[in-house]
């Protein structure tokens, strides 16, 4: 069974550029969700997306925007990047639809913003 | 300020010491969940609590959830240089899942 993987591990981006990441899902899992973690703190909930449609949002302006796609896989858009969304940025899947908060992590992205 | 404060926030110590590490909200959660960093990883799943009052071991480790569904903790028994690392909580809500800033954990040979 594979797990949960992300790409790419590592990415550096310019103030005001727009950046993608991906995450595929471990098999059978219906939900992702997406957190940024900032150094010395615990994930922040980004948002949730289950079958496809976003479940879920946290604190995060309108930059942040995300898709599921038919086979559970997802991805996480920000535009306009800032400095302060210098990150590690965590995806999980986790199995029995929204309700099932029983997570399992990816590795995450590391973006820096210069 | 963080909807769930674990303490304490740094915590080192010898080889086969105990430990305990607390995660306190005033919220209520309808699970709470240990998850366990490594540098440079994302956070793996120690344990998922679902009701109050309920404790659940994991070998030498063994996390409660508080009677009210608000806080838990994690004691680690005779703790060993492999159980280093960042311990965070999170909390189940209808909504979201709201994570703790961890404690991290360093345990001397």
């Amino acid at each position: 069974e594979t797990g949960v993987t992300q790409s790419p591990t590592h990415l550096i981006k310019t103030r005001g550029q727009q950046v993608t990441l991906r995450c595929s899902s471990q098999s059978g899992h219906n939900t992702v969700s997406w957190y940024q973690q900032a150094l010395g703190q615990g994930p922040q909930f980004i948002f949730q997306y289950y079958r496809e449609e976003e479940n879920g949002r946290g604190n995060f302006p309108p930059r942040f925007s995300g898709l599921q796609f038919p086979n559970y896989s997802s991805e996480l858009n920000v535009n306009a990047l800032e400095l302060d969304d210098s990150a590690l940025y965590l995806c999980a899947s986790s199995p029995g639809g929204p309700d099932s908060f029983q997570q399992y992590f990816g590795p995450g992205t590391r973006l820096t913003v210069t | 300020t963080q909807l769930l404060e674990q303490s304490p926030q740094f915590l080192s110590i010898q080889e086969g010491e105990n430990l305990t590490v607390y995660c306190n909200s005033s919220s209520v959660f309808s699970s709470l969940q240990w998850y366990r960093q490594e540098p440079g990883e994302g956070p793996v799943l120690l344990v998922t609590v679902v009701t109050g009052g309920e404790v659940k071991k994991l070998k030498r480790l063994t996390f409660q959830f508080g009677d009210a569904r608000k806080d838990s903790s994690l004691h680690i028994t005779a703790a060993q240089p492999g159980d280093t690392g960042l311990y965070l909580c999170a909390g189940a809500r209808l909504e979201d899942m709201r994570f703790g800033a961890g404690t991290r954990l360093t345990v001397k040979p």
